[in-house]
């Protein structure tokens, strides 16, 4: 079956530019994560969804940084005036989480999107 | 607060050999998961083990094996006659459990070179 899938895979932009990055889940998961993978920082949690709503927003590095999801299932994330810090891997993820008293359900992975920030 | 130590930042190793890639956590939920990523050259995160709290036995898969000790905190993955093949950058995570978003704190990884 389908993966979680990104894209685009690759972004170059200018610094001060605004970008969006688009995840598309498997079909059926109702939980959504992004996360960013930087040379500095690691792999770093960035923002959680359950359904439409995100309920866990403590990783949002700005308020440069803004994510929505509709219909329960393809989320977009904005970066506004990116700046050059912006830089990195930003990954997607998807699980089959329905309720916060849920035992732990499996996050799958998309590809990623490369962001470069000239 | 949840961390994930992942000390070793390059390990090389030639083929064959038996390899440890270490990961210590700190956590002070009394249940919550351990996890080990594989991120090969081609990006994409893949999903090797996932340990429960409360399991402490070891696990092997085929030359993969997982040593769990609640003790010490650690959760170390060994990789027996590595191959060219298991080339990649291996995160270990740390995650709660019955928490509101299941989110995964990872360490910073470590880089496996598996020469022929």
């Amino acid at each position: 079956g389908a993966g979680v899938s990104q894209s685009p895979s690759n972004k170059v932009t200018e610094k001060g530019k605004d970008v969006e990055l688009r995840c598309d889940p498997i079909s059926g998961h109702t939980a959504l994560y992004w996360y960013r993978q930087s040379l500095g920082q690691g792999l770093e949690f960035l923002i959680y969804f359950q359904g439409n709503s995100a309920p866990d927003k403590s990783g949002l590095p700005s308020d440069r940084f803004s994510a929505e999801r509709t219909g329960g299932s393809v989320s977009t994330l904005t970066i506004q005036r990116t700046q050059q810090e912006d830089s990195a891997v930003y990954l997607c993820a998807s699980s089959l989480r329905k309720t916060p008293s849920d035992s732990y359900n499996e996050q799958f992975f998309g590809p990623g999107t490369r962001l470069t920030v000239l | 607060a949840q961390k994930v130590t992942q000390a070793q930042t390059e390990i090389s190793v030639v083929e064959k050999e038996d390899v440890t890639l270490d990961c210590v956590y700190e956590t002070r939920d009394t249940t919550y998961y351990l996890f080990w990523y594989k991120q090969p050259p081609s990006g994409e995160l893949v999903f090797l083990i996932r340990r429960n709290s409360f399991d402490e036995q070891n696990e092997i898969s085929g030359r993969y094996s997982w040593n769990f000790q609640k003790s010490t905190s650690s959760f170390n993955f060994t990789i027996t006659a590595s191959q060219v093949v298991d080339s990649a950058v291996y995160f270990c995570a740390l995650s709660d459990h019955g928490g509101a978003t299941n989110k995964l704190i990872f360490g910073t990884g470590t880089l496996l070179a598996v020469q022929p």
